[in-house]
């Protein structure tokens, strides 16, 4: 069974302690990685496409990576506007539209 | 260049009645997804259209159906509503459909409750 599957659900750091929130995949056919991030009670705001193992994008304070079975968002020197929940997503092949979304990471960064 | 916008944003019905939220999706974009997430849980795909006609469905029952219209823009209607259909509704679009890969953007989501 395609599962995605997040941690840790919730993560606490203080402003400027860096961490990685993880992504692990059990799918068959992937065609991308998405990350988003979400504001309580917002739509998902896109953040980065990875689409094979190996591959990094960046985009100021954080790094996403992918490997062949998981997906890591590095966070480096966090600060309190990054506290929010990051959503892991997956494309997969099949005969038609198929995304699967992680349960999220709740995000808490603390001045 | 405007978003995906959704109306209304905030919406409280009784159990039993019915509702329709809509979506306009970014311009250039012929795909629409419907998700639902209630409190405290992930997103749960409902439907996708794309060019006019549904593709795809989550596992919700029936009373859980909309269409798109030759400007792409999208309805959900949910019929006999019950209270555990509370829940931020979100529409996402994208330039390509199909799970192939294309991101897609969000809008800021309906929030439904069902007293």
């Amino acid at each position: 069974e395609d599962q995605v599957t997040q941690s840790p659900e919730a993560l606490r750091l203080q402003e400027g302690e860096s961490s990685s929130l993880n992504c692990s995949y059990t799918v068959s056919g992937l065609r991308g990685l998405f990350w988003y991030r979400q504001d309580p009670g917002k739509g998902p705001e896109f953040l980065f496409t990875l689409y094979s193992a190996g591959e990094e994008k960046e985009k100021e304070r954080l790094k996403a990576t992918l490997t062949k079975k998981e997906s890591f968002l590095h966070i480096t020197a966090p600060k309190p506007e990054d506290s929010a929940t990051y959503l892991c997503a997956v494309g997969l092949h099949t005969g038609g539209f198929k995304t699967i979304f992680g349960a999220g990471t709740r995000l808490f960064v603390k001045a | 260049e405007a978003g995906v916008t959704q109306s209304p944003t905030h919406l409280i019905k009784t159990r039993g009645q019915q509702v329709t939220l809509r979506c306009s999706p970014i311009s250039g974009h012929t795909s629409v997804y419907w998700y639902q997430q209630a409190l405290g849980l992930g997103l749960q795909f409902l439907l996708w259209y794309d060019e006019g006609e549904e593709r795809n469905r989550g596992n919700f029952p029936p009373r859980f159906s909309g269409r798109q219209f030759p400007n792409y823009s999208s309805e959900l209607n949910v019929n006999a509503l019950e209270l555990e259909d509370s829940a931020l509704y979100l529409c996402a679009s994208s330039s390509q459909g199909g799970g192939i890969g294309a991101e897609a953007f969000f809008g800021q989501g309906t929030r439904l409750t069902v007293v």
